[in-house]
């Protein structure tokens, strides 16, 4: 069974910080890692995914993530963040043999200051 | 595209009513799925149609919810007599690769 942990309930920063949102995950197999931006009042929607390849994936407006097996991390990453970018995030796993079965972390609440 | 769409965005009901959320997947889309969202939980997968057949039921509580999709346009998630602990937010997704969500429906039981 896979789970995913996301250590920081709420991460404060101001604008143009740059930002490191942290996931850790745990499954023996191959693994599909993703991230999902929630704004309050809405649903949640995609921003990045890895499977294989380039462990750094790049997603929408500016966001990326970094694969590291040896650290069963699937970080999220901002360069300058802005106050558009508060919202929850939530890192996600699944297992390739049963890929349809999304898990979700708790997600972290991002708080971008003036 | 309107994307996922949900409806009613907000539900009250008192204890031991039932409560109809719908869910009206992107068109195209073969894979629709309910979760319930708390504060406590966090997102908790509930079920899974492919192409309208119940794939993965196995997040239902087995009583009181249940869930159809009688045809590729829409599905129903269904709570007879809510209690209170039903109280969440219930998002539907759709997905043809990665999952798009509905805004979601609050259900709030007194």
């Amino acid at each position: 069974t896979q789970t995913v942990s996301q250590s920081d309930a709420h991460v404060t920063v101001f604008e143009g910080d740059s930002v490191e949102l942290r996931c850790n995950y745990s499954y023996g197999g191959s693994i599909y890692l993703s991230w999902y931006i929630q704004h309050h009042g809405h649903g949640l929607q995609f921003l990045l995914k890895y499977y294989s390849g380039n462990p750094v994936v790049q997603g929408v407006n500016g966001f990326e993530a970094e694969f590291s097996k040896s650290d069963s991390s699937f970080h999220l990453r901002k360069a300058s963040v802005h106050w558009s970018d508060s919202a929850v995030y939530f890192c996600a796993v699944s297992a390739d043999t049963n890929a349809y079965k999304v898990i979700f972390g708790k997600g972290t609440h991002l708080h971008v200051l003036p | 595209n309107a994307g996922v769409i949900q409806t009613p965005r907000h539900k009250v009901t008192g204890k031991g009513q039932e409560a109809t959320l719908w869910c009206e997947p992107i068109s195209g889309h073969s894979a629709v799925f309910w979760y319930r969202q708390t504060i406590v939980q966090g997102l908790e997968f509930l079920t899974y149609f492919r192409n309208q057949a119940p794939i993965d039921d196995s997040g239902m509580p087995k009583e009181r919810f249940s869930a159809q999709m009688p045809n590729q346009s829409h599905s129903t998630l269904k709570i007879q007599s809510t209690q209170p602990q039903d109280s969440a937010v219930y998002l539907c997704a759709s997905s043809a690769n990665t999952l798009y969500f509905g805004a979601g429906t609050r259900l709030s039981v007194l």
